[in-house]
């Protein structure tokens, strides 16, 4: 199976800052790569699918790059609802789509 | 509107059965593949299962292979999950979602979950 690995797993930080997530693929993926936010008791939300396109109605700020192994979300000027889980999932090929273990974005 | 709601979670003994169903509105849902994805008590999300559009094909993570089922029926919208010999380890919160193969099968609607609790 493909392991994803995300760091940082935990981050603190203030609004406005510029905000920058990677996730690493055991092997590489192509741009099978989806972004997801998650808020305490609330569903997984898609904000980025394909590594880079983001989905209608998401934030531009929200951006996602990378092909290959390595792939970034960076949140540009976080805002005050963007304090949350971000998860990472290759989809790359016949399951099982693995998800990173998650990095939480929390105040500083 | 586009939905989907969970149910059929609970509390159960080690060793028993549950199915879980996930009920579908608001959209084509015989056009769809769907997923069942868990999240253990504070960890992160785990993919579980999918079924496509037709339920020709099948897939499991290694964890549930064998002792789960998905299937569906789309006279219904519904789609399920059977899991059998559950363990304590099963124990979490399991959402479907609906699997957007033009998006590269990233999950683009999810359901609000149901608990599932394996204790004695």
């Amino acid at each position: 199976d493909i392991q994803m690995t995300q760091s940082p797993s935990s981050l603190s930080a203030s609004v406005g800052d510029r905000v920058t997530i990677t996730c690493r693929a055991s092997q590489t993926i192509d741009n099978y790569l989806n972004w997801y936010q998650q808020k305490p008791g609330k569903a997984p939300n898609l904000l980025i699918y394909g590594a880079s396109s983001l989905r209608s109605g998401v934030p531009s700020r929200f951006s996602g790059s990378g092909s290959g192994t390595d792939f970034t979300l960076t949140i540009n000027s976080l805002q005050p609802e963007d304090f949350a889980t971000y998860y990472c999932q290759q989809t790359y090929t016949t399951p099982p789509w693995t998800f990173g273990q998650g990095t939480k974005v929390g105040v500083k | 509107q586009v939905q989907l709601v969970e149910s059929g979670g609970g509390v159960v003994q080690p060793g028993r059965s549950l199915r879980l169903s996930c009920a579908a509105s608001g959209f084509s849902f015989s056009t769809y593949a769907m997923q069942w994805v868990r999240q253990a008590p504070g960890k992160g999300l785990e993919w579980v299962a999918l079924i496509w559009h037709d339920g020709s094909n099948k897939d499991y993570a290694d964890s549930v292979r064998g002792r789960s089922t998905i299937s569906r029926d789309n006279s219904k919208n519904t789609v399920y999950l059977q899991m059998n010999s559950l363990r304590v380890e099963d124990t979490a919160v399991y959402y479907c979602a609906r699997d957007r193969s033009g998006w590269l099968h990233s999950s683009d609607i999810w359901g609000q979950g149901t608990m599932v609790t394996v204790s004695s």
